[in-house]
């Protein structure tokens, strides 16, 4: 079974539509992550969480909003779907302890595929 | 702020050839530098990384050297196959929150 899961795996919506992506991981690390990846862009974090009370802007947090609900799941909502918003989205997770802040590996979920007509 | 940048792409090459990917970084203090590869399909998973100055990364035959001097962390790889074909990207951790900062990223295409 696969550590850091996403749900779905592809979707498509139309300009307006909320829409929910959601991610768990039984890898019990504290921290987790929501990036964007565009074409020649690279990721680009939006939101990321240190514990369910922990919540902090990324880069690229405007038109998301997250949801820690608890200390395995992280969810990423977008209220009103806008086509720039078309990317391919990945969760991650990474621990709190281990080879030090900097140093420790984030382990990346397989991705959402989001198209927005 | 701190920030990536690496080679622009593709890179295509024939089997078993030297593959270097090139990626220089800005930032202040003392980065931990990343390289992470993304299989067709599959999301991100780390190749290798160095935590400080002049340590040398290493993972499936891949190298990279963590250079303060010249602000770089080049990938190479002395001899390339075909299941190496994949997107590279070089990443940089210059904070208490562990945020990545990611390079555009690189695709690499191994020819048989």
């Amino acid at each position: 079974d696969a550590d850091v899961t996403q749900t779905p795996r592809n979707r498509i919506t139309k300009t307006g539509k909320r829409i929910m992506l959601e991610c768990s991981q039984t890898k019990g690390h504290d921290r987790m992550y929501w990036y964007r990846q565009d074409p020649g862009l690279g990721l680009r974090l939006i939101y990321y969480s240190f514990d369910v009370k922990d919540i902090n802007k990324g880069e690229i947090s405007d038109g998301y909003s997250v949801s820690r609900q608890a200390q395995a799941k992280f969810s990423l909502s977008l209220e009103s779907a806008i086509p720039n918003q078309t990317a391919l989205y990945f969760c991650a997770t990474s621990p709190l302890r281990g080879a030090g802040v900097r140093g420790n590996e984030q382990f990346f979920g397989p991705g959402t595929r989001l198209t927005v007509l | 702020g701190n920030s990536v940048t690496q080679m622009e792409g593709p890179v295509t090459l024939s089997e078993e050839a030297f593959l270097t990917i090139n990626c220089t970084y800005t930032a202040t203090g003392y980065p931990s530098l990343f390289w992470y590869v993304q299989y067709p399909g599959e999301g991100l998973q780390l190749l290798l990384k160095a935590t400080k100055a002049d340590d040398k990364g290493s993972n499936k035959g891949f190298e990279a050297t963590y250079r303060k001097e010249t602000t770089s962390f080049h990938l190479e790889k002395g001899s390339v196959q075909v299941s190496d074909s994949a997107v590279y990207f070089c990443a940089l951790s210059g904070s208490n929150t562990g945020k990545l900062i990611f390079g555009q990223g690189t695709t690499l295409q191994v020819k048989p």
